[in-house]
């Protein structure tokens, strides 16, 4: 199948900091990939739609300056957490379909500790 | 409202014995039924999807789910359960395209020798 890879796969930062999360489909092109964010023990949340050469979508209560998206190529989306806080630690994870494809491929996710 | 329901948050079966993990769904239009399976710290892998046909369908590692429309489930099903499949599983609902997929909340499944 299809492979989406996510970096770094944890990351610890300090409050106030900005950290940058990649996500790359290796084996296919992706005009579009979505972000989600896993609290601990709950669900997956979309956050936002991932446009390649365009704006970024987000869902409603997802504040976009804070969570900023970029899609500069057909391989690549990155999701910056801006002035990061303790109550952005999550479990952030994208997915992306190959064309023509019938299933969405999952990065490993990547673990935000805010300390 | 679109949604998915898993009612069980947590399930444990003895090694060998049968599961069956709900889901229910609410959606407007034509669903895309999806179940993955998540290990701790992990990506999502998918063990099924419906989108059409027989509502009988067949995944990988042994499990099937069953759509049934009138119940608005579909349930995810193992004859015998392997200690590997201890694991969190979400069943999640989409659009044609596959992705901005709605999730349950997710059953954690814990599997005793």
């Amino acid at each position: 199948g299809a492979v989406v890879s996510q970096h770094p796969s944890r990351v610890i930062c300090k409050s106030g900091t900005s950290v940058k999360i990649e996500c790359r489909s290796l084996d296919f092109q992706a005009t579009t990939m979505f972000w989600y964010r896993q609290f601990p023990k709950q669900s997956l949340m979309l956050m936002a739609t991932s446009n390649e050469g365009s704006k970024a979508t987000y869902e409603q209560g997802v504040e976009k300056d804070k969570f900023l998206i970029n899609h500069a190529s057909l391989t690549l989306s990155t999701l910056t957490v801006t002035s990061a806080h303790p109550e952005d630690s999550s479990f952030y994870i994208c997915s992306a379909t190959p064309p023509g494809g019938t299933e969405a491929f999952f990065g490993q996710g990547t673990r935000l500790t805010v300390v | 409202a679109q949604s998915v329901t898993q009612p069980d948050i947590h399930i444990t079966v003895s090694e060998g014995a049968s599961l069956e993990l709900r889901c229910n769904y609410s959606y407007g239009a034509t669903p895309y039924l999806f179940w993955y399976v998540q290990s701790p710290g992990q990506g999502l892998q998918l063990l099924l999807k419906y989108f059409s046909g027989d509502t009988l369908v067949q995944g990988i590692k042994g499990f099937e789910a069953e759509f049934k429309r009138s119940q608005s489930s579909f349930n995810l099903r193992k004859p015998s359960v392997h200690w590997s499949d201890a694991a969190e599983y979400f069943c999640a609902v989409g659009a044609k395209g596959y992705n901005k997929l709605i999730f349950g909340a997710g059953t954690r499944l814990a599997v005793h020798p």
